[in-house]
């Protein structure tokens, strides 16, 4: 299955409270970043998180990595309904698995 | 404007013709990608430029694709002979190219909508 899986595949709050997504991989990288795309067209970049790096925040958001489970998770804190969008995580393969893999993303839908 | 610039936004072809999509990224930008993102899914890695170096073009589907990069800038992505299963969105990023492929926050255009008939 592809690298860079994220989930849930979609997810629904309420404004005010916090999201969660997890993106999960399977071989050693040399960094994973977050993105962000409204509408199907561009993307946004959010964190880029390097593999010596366990936590990152930016804002209201939050990104953990672990590489022993090989997975990261974003978080944003206090939704508003312009975070709604979906989300990516994508991974940068390290030594000789110089690759960039996206996952399919999460689509998350905060409701006023 | 600053950012990455696209064009067309969008472009509707019949199948078996040739298309040109253009990419104009941020200038100073040695790294420039392309991507292709089919109808609710990720996107697919097409091809890599850095500065002056050979592009690294182990993402393309088949020798009907191909792209250059002139003047370490501007870049155009073309299909030949295009098929139905060449639509999709296809998008551009650049970024600083320091520390080498994908080290650094990519920088998106908006996107070529293709759509083949």
């Amino acid at each position: 299955s592809q690298q860079g899986e994220e989930d849930p595949q979609a997810l629904s709050i309420q404004e005010g409270e916090n999201a969660t997504m997890n993106c999960s991989y399977k071989t050693s990288i040399n960094n994973l970043q977050w993105y962000r795309q409204n509408s199907g067209r561009g993307l946004v970049h959010l964190i880029l998180i390097r593999s010596n790096e366990r936590e990152k925040h930016s804002g209201r958001l939050r990104v953990t990595l672990d590489t022993s489970k090989k997975s990261s998770s974003l978080l944003i804190t206090a939704s508003r309904a312009a975070d709604t969008a979906s989300y990516f995580c994508v991974t940068v393969g390290a030594g000789n698995n110089r690759k960039l893999i996206w996952g399919l993303g999460t689509s998350l839908a905060v409701n006023p | 404007g600053a950012g990455v610039s696209q064009s067309p936004s969008n472009k509707v072809t019949e199948k078996g013709k040739d298309v040109e999509l253009r990419c104009d990224p941020i200038s100073g930008h040695t790294a420039l990608y392309w991507y292709r993102q089919s109808l609710g899914q990720g996107l697919e890695f097409l091809i890599y430029f850095q500065g002056n170096s050979a592009p690294d073009k182990s993402g393309l589907p088949s020798d009907r694709f191909s792209a250059e990069r002139t003047g370490g800038s501007v870049s155009t992505l073309t299909i030949q002979r295009t098929q139905q299963e060449d639509s999709a969105v296809y998008l551009c990023a650049s970024s600083s190219g320091a520390g080498g492929f994908g080290n650094q926050p990519q920088h998106f255009g908006d996107g070529t909508r293709l759509s083949i008939l």
